[in-house]
């Protein structure tokens, strides 16, 4: 079936950096947009950062912007989120997140498939 | 950036009664506005997309409407396990907002 599975969280010092990974499969990962959106302990939903259909599209929220930087590697079916000059802030759980829609403007209609998550403590 | 604010924060309700969910774009979004539900130590899972399409497995009962600014989630008759965190997200730009959420809680 559809499944996402992320990997690479951690506790990790103000400053430091981690790499996220999001594993797919059960569908052509190539085709779809793909979120990376992330939620503090007891507070709602953030979304962090969007790669369109064959990456040459990304953006970002303003609070992470020149910190966090999405990328994939198709070949693999991975979405990566490269975690740099990390907060206390930043200390949230990690969820990868599929398009609703495949294809370039799938991404307009929602996030359909999600992981389980992958918590990044940030703390000294 | 585009701001979503949901009202209320917490709905207090029984099993059968109607709820409803509002959530207010700080712009207009056309009809880009999602619905997810959330329940505690889970991932969303997505309702409605595109203000008033359920996703596929979503009960009837769910059902969405609005445009523009302002829109709403309305759960006909309200089942045990609909008690949960309600989120709306709007797509603008290439960028993506939720709201704050609404917890639906038994009365």
């Amino acid at each position: 079936q559809e499944q996402l599975v992320e990997s690479g969280g951690g506790v990790v010092q103000p400053g430091g950096s981690l790499r996220l990974s999001c594993a797919a499969s059960g569908f052509p990962f190539s085709s779809y947009a793909m979120h990376w959106v992330r939620q503090s302990p007891g507070k709602g939903l953030e979304w962090v950062a969007v790669i369109s259909v064959d990456g040459s599209n990304t953006n970002d929220a303003e609070s992470v912007k020149g910190r966090l930087t999405i990328s994939r590697d198709d070949s693999r079916s991975t979405l990566y989120l490269q975690m740099n000059s990390l907060r206390t802030e930043d200390t949230a759980v990690y969820y990868c997140a599929r398009a609703a829609v495949g294809g370039v403007t799938g991404a307009y209609y929602g996030m359909d498939v999600w992981g389980q998550g992958t918590t990044v403590t940030v703390s000294s | 950036d585009i701001q979503m604010t949901q009202s209320p924060s917490t709905l207090s309700a029984s099993v059968g009664d109607r709820v409803t969910i509002t959530c207010r774009a700080s712009q207009s979004i056309s009809l880009w506005l999602a619905w997810y539900q959330q329940k505690p130590g889970k991932a969303p899972k997505l309702l409605i997309n595109k203000t008033s399409r359920l996703q596929t497995g979503v009960p009837s009962r769910f059902s969405g409407s609005g445009s523009g600014t302002e829109f709403t989630l309305t759960i006909s008759s309200l089942q045990p396990d609909d008690f949960a965190t309600y989120y709306c997200q709007q797509y603008n730009s290439f960028s993506w907002t939720f709201g704050q959420g609404t917890m639906v809680e038994i009365k």
